[in-house]
């Protein structure tokens, strides 16, 4: 069974700071790897999404990166703003029996003016 | 273009009522998930539509849980005989079949059981 951890479950950092969010998932049988981001109480917004097959993938001040044999995937903030903060979460999606996207717990982010 | 639409935006019932909740698509897309989001287990999947094949109902939580998908469009999910245990967000994604399989979510529904 596919199992999906991040690490930490809460960061507070002051504005300006680069950042890594940590994701790791039990199975590296996977077709793709997406980041969201979460603002309480609304839906969740595609940040970045990389195939199996790619090491990474960058949009703006954000860059997620995958090593599907180990398991694990970061996203890294540069430049950190009062704006980015909200949850974030990392989620596998896998082909195998039941086609779906499998989370993780999600960090929430907090960044301190 | 819209993005996937869901409603009601917010559902409060009484225990033992019956509750449909709705989900759009983006226009053209041919898959559609639910998933639930509850504080304590997280976002979990629920049931996988892909066209007119019949859905991958694997992440029912119970029998109560169905849903239909019309016209490979629209879908609704019904919880009959709710429960408190049933309040949580619910969350309506789509995505093409074609290229990367990106999700694309809607706002979801948050529902609360009194």
């Amino acid at each position: 069974k596919q199992e999906v951890t991040q690490i930490p479950a809460a960061l507070s950092v002051p504005e300006g700071e680069n950042l890594v969010l940590n994701c790791s998932f039990t199975d590296s049988a996977i077709y793709n790897l997406q980041w969201f981001r979460q603002d309480p109480g609304k839906g969740l917004t595609s940040l970045l999404l990389i195939q199996s097959s790619q090491r990474e993938q960058t949009s703006g001040r954000l860059n997620a990166s995958l090593d599907k044999s180990s398991g694990r995937s970061t996203l890294y903030i540069a430049a950190s703003q009062p704006g980015d903060s909200a949850t974030y979460l990392c989620a596998v999606f896998i082909v195998q029996g039941a086609q779906k996207l499998v989370f993780g717990q999600g960090t929430r982010l907090t960044i301190n003016p | 273009g819209a993005g996937v639409s869901q409603s009601p935006s917010n559902k409060v019932t009484e225990k033992g009522k019956d509750v449909e909740l709705r989900c759009d698509p983006i226009s053209g897309h041919t898959a559609l998930y639910w998933y639930r989001q509850s504080l304590g287990q997280g976002l979990e999947f629920l049931i996988y539509f892909q066209g007119n094949s019949a859905p991958d109902k694997s992440g029912l939580p119970s029998d109560r849980f169905s849903a239909e998908r019309t016209g490979g469009s629209v879908s609704t999910l019904t919880i009959q005989r709710t429960q408190q245990e049933d309040s949580a967000v619910y969350l309506c994604a789509s995505s093409s079949r074609q290229g990367s399989y990106e999700q694309y979510f809607g706002p979801g529904t948050r529902l609360t059981v009194t």
